[in-house]
């Protein structure tokens, strides 16, 4: 069956690099998309970005300086890679997969990053 | 970007009531394809957000037929019948017309 899985470090530096891993079974990342989807604390949803079956990406304007999304379909993982990393970046981190007909069907555990010195 | 305005921010309700919640859209969801891009997802506490609604109004597998969708273009509502105790969480609608996909602010469901 579908199963994505989140992982990467609970903690953060102010300044530094966020290096997050969604690894996913059950579909080829090659027909399917996965996009991020973050939540701070007591806040709601956002979009952060995706990568597409063919590859391509997209990102959410307010992060796209600071954001790559990257994949090995050898692994079956997607990687989110975010730079100077702020505090207001504490949240969870959600990997999705998308399709058109559904929207976002299945989402990983999430992984709760903490920004902080 | 498509802003998604949604409301009430909360709502509680009695067992075995209704509840509905709206859900606006700054631009139309109705792709030229015919299919509109809305979808709703329940977040319950503690846990990742769950498919139980898409293209405004198709039923996604596993979830309880008391929750219904309607609406079109930009204006469209979720109806949950009959409130379990399990329906408590918070309810968001999102759109996958364009990009950036947004999502909207939620709406909390608590039991009175």
């Amino acid at each position: 069956q579908v199963q994505l899985k989140e992982s990467g470090p609970g903690l953060v530096q102010p300044s530094q690099t966020l290096s997050l891993t969604c690894t996913v079974s059950g579909f080829s990342l090659t027909s399917n998309s996965v996009h991020w989807v973050r939540q701070p604390p007591g806040k709601g949803l956002e979009w952060m970005g995706g990568i597409w079956g063919d590859g391509s990406t997209d990102y959410n304007s307010a992060l796209k300086s600071r954001l790559s999304i990257s994949r090995d379909t050898s692994k079956s993982q997607v990687f989110l890679k975010m730079n100077s990393l702020q505090t207001d970046d504490t949240a969870i981190y959600f990997c999705t997969n998308f399709n058109w007909e559904l929207g976002f069907d299945y989402w990983g555990q999430g992984v709760m990053v903490t920004v902080s010195s | 970007d498509i802003m998604m305005t949604q409301s009430p921010l909360s709502v509680a309700v009695t067992p075995g009531e209704s509840a509905s919640i709206s859900c606006r859209s700054s631009k139309s969801l109705l792709h030229s394809n015919g299919i509109t891009y809305l979808s709703w997802y329940l977040q319950r506490p503690e846990k990742s957000p769950q498919l139980l609604i898409y293209q405004i109004s198709n039923l996604a597998s596993g979830v309880s037929g008391r929750f219904s969708g309607s609406g079109s273009g930009t204006d469209f509502t979720l109806k949950i019948s009959r409130v379990e105790t399990e329906d408590v969480g918070i309810y968001y609608c999102v759109q996958f017309l364009e990009v950036p996909l947004t999502f909207g602010s939620g709406t909390k469901l608590e039991i009175k």
